[in-house]
């Protein structure tokens, strides 16, 4: 399973776009990239899913660079609900049934 | 619809005891995760069902843990002689088709045990 790195912290005020870049220089051609949230006391979210390019969704937007090395979760606009911890997750369909959750990203947004 | 739901949300044992811990997957889905995650962590797998079969095991830490699901609906995670090691949240995810990193998985809130 492809190892991924992400910013252990994060901090944003309202209303400002943040983007967290997360790396995974030995993904697989047969990898996607899912980005998943996860507040306090509750379990991870699907946030969205990529394989290249860019997807968006009414949540957030994901930029993947033809290389695929790394990628970009974006979100438009935070406010203080989008406070929470945010992984980044590579794996394919063929064979890995499990999720691999590195410790996240803590997004702090402050008013 | 519902969505996974976990009992209890809370659980305190003693060192040495057995416990159980229970997960409702979303209806009609085949594929269920059982994951652990300690403070400060991501969640850790531990097993995954596809029906009623447990397909991959390999997270289990020890032959203390086991984990059911008889009927392919309700799962049940057990760990026998709990140690203090083993206080964590506990979190349960089911996935609609036959299981894979890219299909979206859903997770309940989690069982907080912990072991005095």
């Amino acid at each position: 399973l492809a190892k991924t790195t992400q910013p252990i912290s994060m901090d944003s005020y309202e209303g400002q776009e943040v983007n967290i870049t997360c790396s995974h220089n030995n993904i697989a051609t047969n990898d996607y990239i899912t980005w998943y949230q996860q507040f306090p006391s509750q379990g991870p979210r699907f946030i969205i899913q990529g394989y290249k390019t860019k997807v968006t969704n009414e949540v957030a937007s994901l930029f993947i660079p033809a290389d695929r090395k790394s990628s970009t979760l974006s979100l438009p606009r935070v406010s203080l609900s989008d406070t929470a911890v945010y992984y980044c997750l590579v794996g394919s369909g063929a064979g890995s049934y499990q999720l691999t959750f590195g410790k996240g990203t803590k997004l702090s947004v402050i008013p | 619809g519902a969505g996974v739901s976990q009992t209890p949300s809370n659980k305190v044992t003693e060192k040495g005891k057995y416990v159980e811990l229970r997960c409702d997957p979303i209806s009609g889905h085949t594929a269920l995760y059982w994951y652990r995650q300690s403070l400060g962590q991501g969640p850790e797998f531990l097993i995954y069902f596809q029906g009623t079969g447990a397909a991959d095991d390999s997270g289990l830490p020890n032959d203390r843990f086991f984990a059911v699901r008889p009927e392919g609906s309700v799962s049940t995670l057990k760990i026998q002689r709990t140690e203090r090691g083993d206080s964590a949240v506990y979190l349960c995810a089911s996935s609609a088709v036959a299981g894979g990193a890219i299909d979206t998985q859903y997770f309940g809130p989690g069982t907080r045990l912990t072991v005095l």
